[in-house]
C-alpha cells in the first residue's frame, strides 16, 4: 500500500528565509506524488507533481521537490518565503484507481 | 483550467435532518469524482469515489446509508448526509479528475450539525 508521512506538522521561518518542508513515502513501486497548498478558507491548489519523469521538479510560486529514491522521500523546498506562503501543506500520493491519500499535512507559517 | 464548483460553501441544519452538497464540473466531463471530509486542523479522508453511472465506492468504515453519493451525469456530483448529527459536522471537499494525474478540488462545505 501507498502511504506518505509528513514529519512536521508545523513550521516557521522567517520572511526571505528558505522553506522546507519533509515528506517520506512508502510504496512497492514507483511512486506518483503530489504537493498541494490550502489556504484558509479557499480550495486546494497543485503546487507540483512527480509521475516518473525528472527527479527534480518544479512548481509554481518557485516551489521545487527532489524525488529521492534512496531516501523515499519527496520534500518540498522554496528558496526564500514569502508571506503569502502561510498555508497547510499535503503530501499526496496516488494509491490507484485514480485515489490519493493525503499526508497529515505541514502548517507553514512565515514570520515577517 | 478545469473548475469545480461547490455549494453551498456553508450550512446549517438541525439534529435529524438531510442536506445535500453539490459539486458541479464547469468546463469538462468528470467521470470520476471523490468526496473528502476533513476535520479542524487534520488531513482529508477520502470517503468515497463516484463513476458516473455507477454507485459510489465507499472507504472502510464510511456508512453508505449515511452518506448517499449520486453521480448521475458527467457535470453532477452530490453528497447527501442524511439524518445527520453533530459528529457529523465537518468540512467536506468534491474533487475530480481531469486525467493524467490530474485532480480539481472544489472550494469545500462547512457542515454545522446543531
Amino acid at each position: 500500500a501507498q502511504s506518505v508521512t509528513q514529519l512536521d506538522s508545523h513550521v516557521s521561518v522567517s520572511e526571505g528565509t528558505p522553506v522546507l518542508l519533509r515528506c517520506n513515502y512508502s510504496s512497492s513501486y514507483s511512486p506518483s506524488l503530489f504537493w498541494y497548498v490550502q489556504h484558509p478558507n479557499k480550495g486546494l491548489q497543485l503546487l507540483l507533481k512527480y509521475t516518473s519523469a525528472a527527479t527534480l521538479v518544479k512548481g509554481i510560486n518557485g516551489f521545487e521537490a527532489e524525488f529521492k529514491k534512496s531516501e523515499t522521500s519527496f520534500h518540498l523546498t522554496k528558496p526564500s518565503a514569502h508571506m503569502s506562503d502561510a498555508a497547510e501543506y499535503f503530501c499526496v500520493v496516488y494509491t490507484g484507481r485514480r485515489a490519493l491519500t493525503f499526508g497529515s499535512g505541514t502548517r507553514l507559517q512565515v514570520q515577517p | 483550467g478545469a473548475v469545480v464548483s461547490q455549494h453551498p460553501s456553508r450550512v446549517i441544519c438541525k439534529s435529524g435532518t438531510s442536506v445535500k452538497i453539490e459539486c458541479r464540473s464547469l468546463d469538462f466531463q468528470a467521470t470520476t469524482m471523490f468526496w473528502y471530509r476533513q476535520f479542524p486542523k487534520q488531513s482529508l479522508m477520502l470517503m468515497a469515489t463516484s463513476n458516473e453511472g455507477s454507485k459510489a465506492t465507499y472507504e472502510q468504515g464510511v456508512e453508505k446509508d449515511k452518506f448517499l453519493i449520486n453521480h448521475a451525469s458527467l457535470t453532477l456530483s452530490t453528497l447527501t448526509v442524511t439524518s445527520a448529527h453533530p459528529e457529523d459536522s465537518s468540512f467536506y471537499i468534491c474533487s475530480a479528475y481531469t486525467g493524467d494525474y490530474g485532480y480539481t478540488f472544489g472550494s469545500g462545505t462547512r457542515l454545522t450539525v446543531v
